[in-house]
């Protein structure tokens, strides 16, 4: 297995330019989600999925759009990338069966926006 | 809404000394979990323990433990016999265990394993 894997690992964005960040777990996973990292304020959610086909927000989902159309893949989309949305982004997926309360996390994708 | 609060933003400790880094939590909820993860400098995160709030015993997995104490609301980790590679940033988090709800996170703690 390769658990949560995120797509790309780097990226430097110019300000107003798109792009979509790939999220895909290989566990059969009900639930995943999307954090974003900033120094000094730990890991905030941004929207979040609890199965194909359905999204949520988070405590900060502005500038942000996601899409799970397939129960694997998450997607987290900026539209137009801003300096403020600089950061490490984390995708997490939780399955509901055995060991449900544990959270998997990607590597991470460092995007910086200039 | 959940809230998790991490007062210690670095912490050092002698290696082979044991060390408790603090959480404390709210939530209204009556069925949650509690838990640490483990941020090394390479980035990843790393899962270290679990504590759900009806359980009887404090958790406990290798070197690590967590002292519940409900009346309190706090979940501290202790790191015994700490070790260089334990120098990392350490998160205290929980979610609520009805529903869907996500891990809320607190800001972190950096833990420096001194020689």
């Amino acid at each position: 297995n390769a658990g949560v894997t995120q797509t790309p690992k780097f990226r430097v964005l110019k300000t107003g330019q798109s792009m979509t960040l790939l999220c895909a777990q290989d566990m059969n996973h009900e639930y995943m989600y999307w954090y974003r990292q900033d120094p000094g304020m730990g890991l905030r959610l941004i929207h979040y999925s609890v199965g194909e086909g359905t999204t949520a927000k988070g405590e900060v989902p502005d500038g942000y759009n996601v899409s799970r159309l397939k129960k694997q893949n998450f997607l987290l989309g900026l539209e137009s990338a801003a300096p403020s949305q600089t950061s490490v982004y984390f995708c997490a997926s939780r399955g509901n069966r055995d060991r449900a309360y544990e959270q998997y996390f990607g590597p991470g994708t460092r995007l910086t926006v200039t | 809404a959940q809230k998790i609060t991490q007062t210690q933003p670095g912490m050092f400790v002698q290696e082979k000394e044991a060390v408790t880094l603090d959480c404390t939590y709210d939530t209204s909820d009556p069925s949650y979990g509690l838990f640490w993860y483990k941020q090394p400098s390479s980035g990843e995160m790393i899962f270290l323990i679990y504590q759900g709030s009806y359980d009887q015993q404090n958790a406990t997995e290798g070197r690590y433990s967590l002292n519940f104490q409900k009346a309190r609301k706090s979940a501290n980790l202790v790191i015994s016999a700490s070790q260089l590679g334990d120098s990392a940033m350490y998160f205290c988090a929980m979610r609520g265990r009805s529903g869907n709800t996500p891990l809320v996170f607190g800001k972190g703690t950096r833990l420096s394993v001194i020689a």
